[in-house]
């Protein structure tokens, strides 16, 4: 049962560098976003799709890049890195049709820019 | 915009004892969902409970359960017989009933003391 597959867990990087975090998930799930999780605020949401080829913005998405070719994968692209983008990343899923729409999530990418 | 406050950053409670966490939210829709995730160190986010608004009836799970209060946009966990293995950051989260994006609070840390 993999569910939501974040990769990697963890990653140092310097400033302006660029990295992508993978997001994989095997339950079909039309719906895919991903949450910052910073200390004393919470998980903050920066990009969302709802299907394959349409993705939107969040509360927090000045600095981030998603696309959305599969219903499977939802990578989130850093295009410069800059140090206020250190922190936990988090990947989650959810059927649409459900009323409910429980939000299943990976593991968390805690990413350091230096 | 939906704001969710958990104003207890830190809780403890001793192993058995019962314990409530608070949530406060501001919303001015009438249908919307209300979640409570618990975040032990593994970083795994992993939904304890959840109500629906326009359901008047209390959830419950087992040892959790909720006190939602619609009027006065509160929705509080109470743990009962706590165990050690309770002992993790619980967020509450807002949805509205039409959406998946999920609105967080900060977040607040429960200890269980043996």
């Amino acid at each position: 049962n993999a569910g939501v597959t974040q990769t990697p867990k963890f990653q140092v990087l310097k400033t302006g560098q660029s990295m992508t975090l993978q997001c994989a998930q095997d339950m079909n799930h039309e719906y895919m976003s991903w949450y910052r999780q910073d200390p004393g605020m919470g998980l903050r949401l920066i990009h969302y799709s709802v299907g394959a080829g349409i993705t939107d913005q969040g509360e927090v998405p000045n600095g981030y890049n998603v696309s959305r070719s599969t219903t499977e994968d939802f990578p989130l692209r850093l295009l410069s890195a800059a140090p206020s983008q250190t922190s936990v990343y988090f990947c989650a899923s959810s059927v649409l049709a459900d009323a409910f729409g429980e939000l299943f999530f990976g593991e968390g990418s805690r990413l350091t820019v230096l | 915009a939906q704001t969710v406050t958990q104003s207890q950053p830190e809780m403890s409670v001793q192993e058995a004892e019962t314990v409530t966490l608070s949530c406060t939210y501001d919303t001015s829709e009438s249908d919307y969902y209300l979640f409570w995730y618990k975040q032990p160190p593994s970083r795994q986010m992993i939904l304890v409970i959840r109500q629906e608004a326009y359901k008047q009836q209390n959830a419950t799970e087992n040892r959790f359960s909720v006190n939602f209060q619609k009027a006065a946009k509160s929705f509080s966990l109470k743990i009962s017989d706590s165990q050690l293995g309770d002992a993790a950051m619980y967020f509450c989260a807002y949805r509205r009933f039409s959406a998946r994006q999920l609105t967080f609070g900060s977040g607040t840390q429960l200890t269980v003391l043996p």
